[in-house]
């Protein structure tokens, strides 16, 4: 089947200007997670979804970002105000949330965000 | 965000041997994963972690849950090319809503 999809693959936008990123999880899966990777370093946590329950925005760095998942599917990351620091791969990944494997999270291909 | 001690943080090794790698934590973890991340793509899972203790295969790849729970392993025998990545632990020590990230192995395989 399909695996985790993201839109688009590369945005370039000037600082200050509001983007918006998307992510198509496998379809089934009731968790979702969205992680920033800056330049040769690790996955940093950023929201997770599961199912209707509230988000866990803890990883949100400012109030700059913000998240939503439509009908417990599609996810849109939105980033008001860009600034150069925002510049890094925003990974989308879903899981099961549930089942023996409940989180095995599968990763889309990434958003590559710079701001110039 | 907190982020996992993983080691070594790059390895060069020669085609055939074997590689070991490890992540460790300060807080006791429920659930450890291992990914494998190629440049310019997402991370794949290799193996998945549940319990303590739990030595896991796939493949030519074995990872463990250390029974403190606070660490995890992972072993690649007989290396090969294709093996070349970054290699990546992640734990979470709830019930998987929030995972934390090792820095990351960057592994060279010379042929």
């Amino acid at each position: 089947g399909a695996g985790v999809s993201q839109s688009p693959s590369n945005k370039v936008t000037e600082k200050g200007k509001d983007v918006e990123l998307r992510c198509d999880p496998i379809s089934g899966h009731t968790a979702l997670y969205w992680y920033r990777q800056s330049l040769g370093q690790g996955l940093e946590f950023l929201i997770y979804f599961q199912g209707n329950s509230a988000p866990d925005k803890s990883g949100l760095p400012s109030d700059r970002f913000s998240a939503e998942r439509t009908g417990g599917s599609v996810s849109t990351l939105t980033i008001q105000r860009t600034q150069q620091e925002d510049s890094a791969v925003y990974l989308c990944a879903s899981s099961p949330g549930w089942g023996p494997n409940p989180y095995e999270q599968y990763f889309g291909p990434g958003t590559r965000l710079t701001v110039t | 965000g907190q982020q996992l001690n993983q080691s070594p943080q790059s390895m060069f090794i020669q085609e055939g041997e074997d590689v070991s790698m490890n992540c460790t934590s300060s807080s006791i973890f429920n659930t450890w994963l291992w990914y494998k991340q190629d440049p310019g793509e997402g991370p794949v899972l290799l193996i998945a972690l549940y319990k303590a203790g739990e030595l896991t295969s796939n493949g030519r790849l074995t990872a463990q849950f250390g029974i403190t729970r606070k660490d995890s392993f992972l072993n690649i025998s007989a290396s090969i090319p294709s093996d070349v990545g970054i290699y990546f632990c992640a734990g979470s020590p709830n019930t998987g809503n929030q995972f934390y990230f090792g820095t990351g192995t960057s592994l060279t395989v010379i042929p």
